[in-house]
């Protein structure tokens, strides 16, 4: 049974500063996707990662997948406000299925 | 450029009644989804469906049926509604056999069951 595990589940962080969110699962996948939901809000589709040693990167957000550890990073870096959010990772089962993460809740302050 | 659209967006149930909630997909998809959301959970599959006129059980199934109508459309029905099933409710679509497709949802349906 594939096990999706996101640590940390709460992070306060500082605009300016930098941290990673980790994302590990239990079952061989090679495809992993991060989402951000605002609250009260849908999931939009942030990075889709197809293949060990990916790496995406949008503004302020970077992911990276090592399917060999069966590990995925979101690094955030110079955090600001409007990156305030849950995260989520969800890992490919079989083709069939996302198995999610618990998501990560960030919020950023001044 | 709708995507994923559900009804309704907000409803409050009394246990034991029963309801239907709607999805449908302009995109042309054809795997579909049903996830529920709970406080601290994430989310969780209660039902999928690969392709029209397949169906199959996610994670959480029990108290749930689903019926893929057509390419479009997946409903999701509760046919004695339990206070446990309280929750947000997100439909999902995507086009399997494109791995770098990733699902698109909807906007959710809040239920409440008192």
């Amino acid at each position: 049974e594939l096990k999706v595990e996101q640590n940390p589940l709460f992070l306060s962080m500082q605009e300016g500063k930098n941290y990673t969110i980790y994302c590990n699962y239990s079952t061989t996948s090679d495809r992993l996707y991060w989402y951000r939901q605002d609250p009260g809000k849908s999931l939009e589709s942030l990075f889709v990662l197809l293949s060990n040693g990916a790496v995406k990167q949008e503004g302020r957000l970077m992911a990276s997948l090592d399917t060999k550890a069966r590990l995925s990073t979101l690094h955030i870096t110079a955090a600001v406000h409007d990156l305030s959010a849950t995260y989520f990772c969800a890992v490919d089962q079989a083709g069939t299925a996302l198995i999610f993460g618990k998501g990560t809740t960030l919020s950023v302050s001044s | 450029n709708a995507g994923v659209t559900q009804t309704p967006k907000f409803q409050v149930l009394k246990t034991g009644q029963s309801m239907t909630l709607q999805c449908a997909q302009d995109m042309n998809h054809n795997s579909m989804y049903w996830y529920r959301q709970d406080p601290g959970m994430g989310l969780r599959l209660i039902y999928y469906s690969a392709s029209e006129g397949t169906t199959d059980k996610g994670e959480v199934p029990n108290g749930y049926n689903v019926s893929r109508l057509n390419k479009r459309e997946f409903s999701l029905r509760l046919e004695s509604a339990a206070p446990s099933q309280t929750s947000v409710y997100f439909c999902a679509s995507t086009q399997t056999g494109f791995s770098n497709q990733p699902q698109h949802f909807g906007d959710g349906t809040r239920l409440s069951i008192l």
